[in-house]
């Protein structure tokens, strides 16, 4: 079974870049899957930020496009989420998961992320 | 966008009984809809996939219905560990969640 696990700083400063990465093991980030970053607010319901497929092909949230960047590492298998000009409203627990036939099986445990100064 | 709105927003019930959560669309997502369930502090677990199937290990309580716009999740016989927040979640031109609706114990 594919794991996923997040990884970044837990503390950004207002108007800086919030940067995670999501290490993927039992299985590889090449295989035909779209990858993926979903955030929850404390408190709130799930948004999905972006994916990014094998191939380097990536769809965003249109509501946070011009502020996010998602790449692959295929030697590290792994993938990366960057968010720029970050405000507290950015702060949330961010998810990886894998997608599979537009549905997540696979998730990896969050991270809180909080904005401030 | 589509906008997915479930109700009821929370859910008072006792274990044993039956809990019936909706989720409507705000226009036709044909049968691409999940129901997830989520519990403080973790990860969302995915129970349902195309309306209707069940994900690998969920137990044969559960379960869903529904195509078009109207979608319902129904646990059966609610068990202590069903008490949680579901989310039901469609992707057409981008991946949208609803807002949830919590089963609380009554």
């Amino acid at each position: 079974q594919v794991q996923l696990q997040e990884s970044g700083p837990g503390l950004v400063k207002p108007s800086g870049t919030l940067s995670l990465t999501c290490a993927v093991s039992g299985g590889s980030i090449s295989s035909s899957n779209w990858w993926s970053w979903v955030r929850q607010p404390p408190g709130k319901g799930l948004e999905w930020i972006g994916e990014i497929y094998h191939s380097g092909s990536t769809n965003y949230n249109p509501s946070l496009k011009s502020r996010v960047t998602i790449s692959l590492d295929k030697s590290k298998n792994q993938f990366s989420l960057k968010l720029s000009s970050v405000t507290a409203a950015d702060t949330a627990v961010y998810y990886c998961a894998r997608e599979v036939d537009s549905y997540y099986p696979d998730w990896g445990q969050g991270t809180l992320v909080t904005v401030s100064s | 966008e589509i906008v997915l709105t479930q109700s009821p927003a929370t859910l008072s019930l006792s274990p044993g009984e039956r809990a019936t959560l909706s989720c409507r669309a705000s226009q036709s997502v044909s049968s691409y809809l999940a129901w997830y369930q989520q519990k403080p502090g973790q990860a969302p677990r995915l129970l349902i996939y195309d309306a209707s199937n069940r994900a690998t290990g969920i137990p044969a309580r559960f379960s869903g219905s529904g195509s078009g716009t109207d979608f319902t999740l129904t646990i059966s016989n609610l068990q202590p560990e069903d008490f949680a927040v579901y989310y039901c979640q469609q992707r057409s031109l981008w991946l949208t969640f609803g807002g949830g609706t919590k089963v609380e114990i009554k």
